[in-house]
């Protein structure tokens, strides 16, 4: 498909567990970003890719939260001993840079639900 | 970092008026302003942005208005049809793509 790919799209975790969470953006986005969507919230970021840069993880909430883009394209989120305050909505968003201002539109995957019981 | 408010958190209107959702931002180097939707359990998409080189950006029933000197854009729907109700989010940011998005406003088109 065009768009971007999150898997899963529901996963349910006993509190303790690690979770990895995948993005596959859109061919050729430079850009990948993680956002934490809790209910009723609207998205808090996480972290940013430019390529296989991670150049920003000031959003990361915990060291229990890592993010990864080995090669540039598929990004992985991975939340080790998962707590009960991690369930949410994550969504993974690419881009391109505008040339104009150096920020351009996001397009949003669906997102993987959490749920930490 | 930039911080992103969003007024009302709920908004009701009568299919056919308008409805006016404004935001307001903190750090004056932000340069660009995307509105986003987000219907129930779908993604966020994007439905119009406005860069801070322009005050005013139309497209056909949706318009932004951005006023950098008092640090605040507003999202107009007019004539507001049952599909516009969903959850309307506004975000600032600079450079690279880094957004900081506000809570949202529920819209809730009553016909």
């Amino acid at each position: 498909g065009a768009g971007v790919s999150q898997s899963p799209r529901y996963k349910v975790a006993k509190r303790g567990q690690d979770v990895a969470l995948r993005c596959d953006p859109i061919s050729g986005h430079v850009s990948l970003f993680w956002y934490q969507q809790a209910l009723g919230q609207g998205p808090e970021f996480l972290t940013y890719f430019q390529n296989e840069a991670q150049l920003d993880k000031s959003g990361l909430p915990s060291d229990r939260f890592f993010a990864e883009r080995p090669e540039g394209s598929v990004s992985t989120l991975k939340i080790q001993r998962t707590q009960q305050e991690d369930s949410a909505v994550y969504l993974c968003a690419s881009g391109l840079p505008s040339v104009e201002s150096g920020t351009g539109e996001l397009f949003f995957g669906e997102g993987s639900r959490l749920t930490v019981l | 970092g930039e911080n992103v408010e969003q007024h009302p958190s709920t908004l009701s209107v009568q299919e056919g008026d308008s409805a006016v959702i404004k935001c307001t931002y903190s750090d004056s180097a932000s340069n660009y302003f995307p509105w986003y939707k987000q219907e129930l359990g779908k993604r966020p998409q994007l439905i119009i942005d406005i860069r801070s080189n322009v005050g005013e950006k139309k497209d056909q029933r949706i318009a932004v208005t951005l006023n950098k000197t008092a640090k605040h854009f507003s999202l107009h729907i007019t004539e507001t049809q049952p599909e516009d109700s969903a959850v309307y989010f506004c975000a600032a940011g600079y450079g690279n793509n880094r957004l900081a998005f506000g809570k949202g406003n529920q819209v809730v088109v009553i016909p």
